[in-house]
């Protein structure tokens, strides 16, 4: 089975640009989540999608903002850009909602740097 | 509020035995997980306890303690492979389901 994708794998933006990320989960998986490292912070949580539905949000600004498709696919999309948001974007994927499943399947991330 | 503790540093000899501690405070707790991450890799998962015990899987055991809010991951025999980031992650029925720590690195020296 394959595993958990995302493209780009690297993306270099400037300041105020927007960015869109993809993830496509390992087939079968319904819930996808989104996950921000950088540094010293670990994994911080952006956003769970659970069947085209937004279960769970972190502490981010609306900036950051989701979906998923009828595939269970999902995009983030970052709106103007600030330096700060330089950081691997780590999509993650799982057979049910994250509250019923602690076995999360992690994607390889997007690299994003912002110039 | 969330928050998990782990150091932030290891080092050990390879073949020896390491133990990589977590303390969380969260309310809705159901489990707290690990997993590695090696450098420019993806976390995998390692392992998960929801109730109080050692659980065991080959070199790595993880530990729960519910009632002290603390949990270790213990790796035997360690390899050079071994060399990751370590992240415990608590598992709760808040906004935000699934809460990492800042990670533990740990090397492996000869």
């Amino acid at each position: 089975k394959a595993g958990v994708t995302q493209t780009p794998r690297y993306l270099i933006k400037t300041r105020g640009q927007q960015v869109t990320l993809s993830c496509s989960p390992i087939s079968g998986h319904r819930s996808v989540s989104w996950y921000q490292q950088t540094p010293g912070q670990g994994l911080q949580f952006l956003f769970e999608y659970f069947s085209e539905t937004q279960r769970n949000k972190g502490n981010f600004p609306g900036r950051f903002s989701g979906r998923q498709f009828s595939n269970s696919r999902s995009e983030m999309n970052v709106s103007t850009l600030e330096l700060g948001d330089s950081a691997l974007y780590l999509c993650a994927s799982a057979t049910q909602d994250t509250v019923s499943s602690y076995e999360q399947y992690f994607g390889p991330g997007t690299r994003l740097t912002v110039t | 509020g969330q928050s998990l503790e782990q150091p932030s540093e290891v080092t050990a000899v390879e073949g020896a035995i390491v133990q990589i501690n977590c303390t969380y405070q969260t309310s809705g707790f159901y489990g707290l997980s690990w997993y590695q991450q090696h450098d420019g890799g993806a976390p995998t998962f390692l392992s998960y306890n929801a109730l109080d015990g050692l659980e065991e899987t080959g070199r790595f055991s993880s530990f729960l303690s519910r009632s002290d809010s603390y949990g270790y991951l213990l790796l035997q025999e360690l390899q050079m492979k071994d060399s990751a980031s370590y992240f415990c992650a608590v598992l709760n029925s808040g906004n935000t389901p699934l809460v990492f720590g800042k990670g533990t690195r740990l090397s492996v020296i000869a």
